[in-house]
Parts: structure tokens; C-alpha cells; sequence
């Protein structure tokens, strides 16, 4: 199974600001999928942004963007303009066996405190 | 339809009780997943299902029995729990790529408490 480590048990952040969210992972894959999920108090787990490893470029959805270092097994997660909403528990994670229907296997988790 | 919905979202049961947990998509999804999540812990793999087959079992006891009827449902049966199994039961589902790609779509939950 893949390890993922996260080492931030807490952030926290002022609204409108940045604030980024790190992770590192083992995999012994050449090509795997990296996610991030938030889950907020309504507990439902919910995708944040994924990364394929072979692409170089980092992936980006709206204020949300991953910086992936693949030699360095780091897969962060930057928040830009941090909004109320965004307050929640954030996991990274990596498949569960490297590939297939297998799962994910599911870092410690960051909760995020987002001060008005 | 892109849920996955679970229910019921909170149950009480006493050690002696059976009851069952019920997940269900309507997104195609041929694979399917239950985790256990307690409190301030992530969640952890028990069971996949991939076209309607278990495929993986965590070692989970015997006292929690899934079940797959058919490709839009899931089914948690317990039996004889612990007080240490109260905890947030999550379903997701998924395809089945090959890749890894598999994004996971999860349910609400359901919370379970045995006294």
C-alpha cells in the first residue's frame, strides 16, 4: 500500500489570504494519480483537485493549485483569496494498492481555520 | 445523478442488535467502497467491490459483512458490535480505470453509535 504524510495537523488563515497545505507520499508506481479532498463539518468527502504524475505541469482548479515535486514524493496544496467556505479538514491521498478500483489511502488530514 | 446516498445518516444499536447500512449511486460507478472514519482520524479502507465482486477486505471483522446486490447498491450488515466500532461509516463509488485515475464520489455517511 502507498503511505501518504501529512504534517500539519492545523493551519490557519486569514480570510482573503494564502495559505498552503503540505503532503508527501511514498509509492513505489512510475505513474499514479495524487488527490486532495476536503471535508467540511457536513462530513461529506469531497474532491479538491487531482494530479497525474507523469504531467509536469501542476494542476489548477480556479483558487486551488497543487505544486508537485515528483522526485521529492511532495504533492502541496496552495489555497489563493481563502474564503469562509473553504474551512474544512483537507486529506491527501493516493490509490490504495497504486492502481485500479483499490481505494485511496488517506493522509492524517490539515484542519484549516479560516479567520474572518 | 451524481450522489452517493446513504442511509440511515445516524444510528443507535445495541451490541446485541443486527441492522444494515445502505449505500446507493446511480453514476454507472462499478466499483464501490466503505470506510470507516472516527473521530479526527482519516477515513480507512474496509471493503471494494468491483463489478459486484469483493475484491478487497481489509481484514475487517466478521462482525461487519457487505453485501452487492446489484451495481447501484452497497450494503453494510452488522452483527454483535463493539462500542469501538461507533464511528462514521462512508460509501464511495467509482470506475474502474486501470490507471489509478479513479476519482472516489462519497456519501454523507452515516454515523453509528453502539451501546
Amino acid at each position: 500500500a502507498q503511505t501518504v504524510t501529512q504534517s500539519q495537523p492545523e493551519m490557519s488563515v486569514q480570510e482573503a489570504e494564502t495559505v498552503t497545505l503540505s503532503c508527501t507520499y511514498d509509492t513505489s508506481e512510475s505513474d499514479y494519480y495524487l488527490f486532495w479532498y476536503k471535508q467540511p463539518p457536513s462530513r461529506q468527502m469531497i474532491l479538491v483537485i487531482r494530479q497525474e504524475a507523469y504531467k509536469q505541469q501542476n494542476a489548477t482548479e480556479n483558487r486551488f493549485s497543487v505544486n508537485f515535486q515528483k522526485a521529492a514524493k511532495s504533492f502541496s496544496l496552495k489555497i489563493s483569496d481563502s474564503q469562509l467556505g473553504d474551512a474544512a479538514m483537507y486529506f491527501c491521498a493516493s490509490p490504495h494498492s497504486g492502481g485500479g478500483a483499490d481505494g485511496l489511502t488517506f493522509g492524517k488530514g490539515t484542519h484549516l481555520i479560516i479567520q474572518p | 445523478d451524481t450522489e452517493v446516498t446513504q442511509t440511515p445518516k445516524h444510528l443507535v444499536m445495541g451490541m446485541t442488535n443486527k441492522k444494515s447500512l445502505k449505500c446507493e449511486q446511480h453514476m454507472g460507478h462499478r466499483a464501490m467502497y466503505w470506510y470507516k472514519q472516527k473521530a479526527k482520524k482519516p477515513p480507512e479502507l474496509m471493503f471494494v467491490y468491483s463489478y459486484e465482486k469483493l475484491s478487497i477486505n481489509e481484514s475487517v471483522p466478521s462482525r461487519f459483512s457487505p453485501e452487492c446486490p446489484n451495481s447501484s447498491l452497497l450494503n453494510l450488515h452488522l452483527h454483535a458490535l463493539q462500542p469501538e466500532d461507533s464511528a462514521l461509516y462512508l460509501c464511495a463509488s467509482s470506475r474502474t480505470f486501470i490507471s489509478g485515475a479513479n476519482v472516489l464520489t462519497f456519501g454523507a455517511g452515516s454515523r453509528l453509535t453502539v451501546l
